[in-house]
């Protein structure tokens, strides 16, 4: 039962356009939401993240939008860089915030 | 700046051995999990550790596994007896408040490799 759902397991993208990585879920419960990246070897390492309460959150080239209606966000990135090439996992928490669930990750190239 | 530290790096164990993963949270944290990584899977939630004792645990995280905050600054995941499909990277991560996630995201380790054979 996968609650959290990365469909695009790669994305390639050319140096200083928009990257957009998309993320569904299906429990309603999820109030929270958490975009991750991941470089090889390396723990996964935060990067932005967005309360239900809201539909946007901006952080410099990172923005991260919520559709609670569609049970959508999505993570974009612009203009994209090389360094940006990694694996990007969203995540979601409940209230009770113990505990996160994981997409499956979508690997991110950035081509110069 | 403060961060999680995991070792080994990579342990290689035959089945049926013991193994302990170890993990040092960042010193004011007081929230702990390990999460793990299937090779090619995803990030899978194990269990998650407060005033020690466990607050929460997957289906994953059967009575082989068992996690330990011996001495206040480590804090420990041991598989009993291991099984090919342990393979994974183990990941820890602490958190410095509680109650919800959107007070503090989780800060995670390096990882550590184990390999099963």
């Amino acid at each position: 039962d996968q609650q959290v759902k990365q469909n695009s397991p790669s994305l390639s993208v050319q140096e200083g356009r928009i990257s957009i990585l998309n993320c569904d879920y299906t429990n309603s419960m999820f109030d929270y939401f958490l975009w991750y990246k991941k470089y090889p070897a390396e723990g996964p390492t935060f990067l932005i993240s967005i309360s239900s309460i809201k539909d946007k959150n901006e952080d410099g080239r990172f923005t991260v939008f919520l559709n609670k209606s569609a049970k959508h966000l999505s993570l974009h990135i612009v203009p994209s860089q090389p360094g940006d090439s990694a694996v990007y996992f969203c995540a979601a928490s409940n209230n009770a915030g113990n505990m996160l669930t994981f997409g499956g990750g979508t690997r991110l190239m950035v081509k110069p | 700046e403060p961060e999680v530290t995991q070792t080994p790096s990579h342990q290689v164990t035959q089945m049926g051995q013991e193994v302990i993963l170890r993990c040092v949270p960042i010193s004011n944290h007081l929230y702990f999990y390990w999460y793990r990584q299937i090779l090619g899977q995803k990030v899978e939630f194990l269990v998650s550790f407060y005033n020690n004792e466990i607050s929460e645990k997957s289906e994953i995280f059967d009575d082989q596994f068992s996690v330990e905050r011996p001495d206040g600054s480590n804090f420990t995941l041991k598989i009993r007896s291991t099984k090919l499909e342990d393979s994974a990277m183990y990941f820890c991560a602490s958190r410095r408040t509680g109650g919800s996630l959107r007070n503090t995201e989780a800060f995670f380790g390096q990882g550590t490799r184990l390999t099963v054979v």
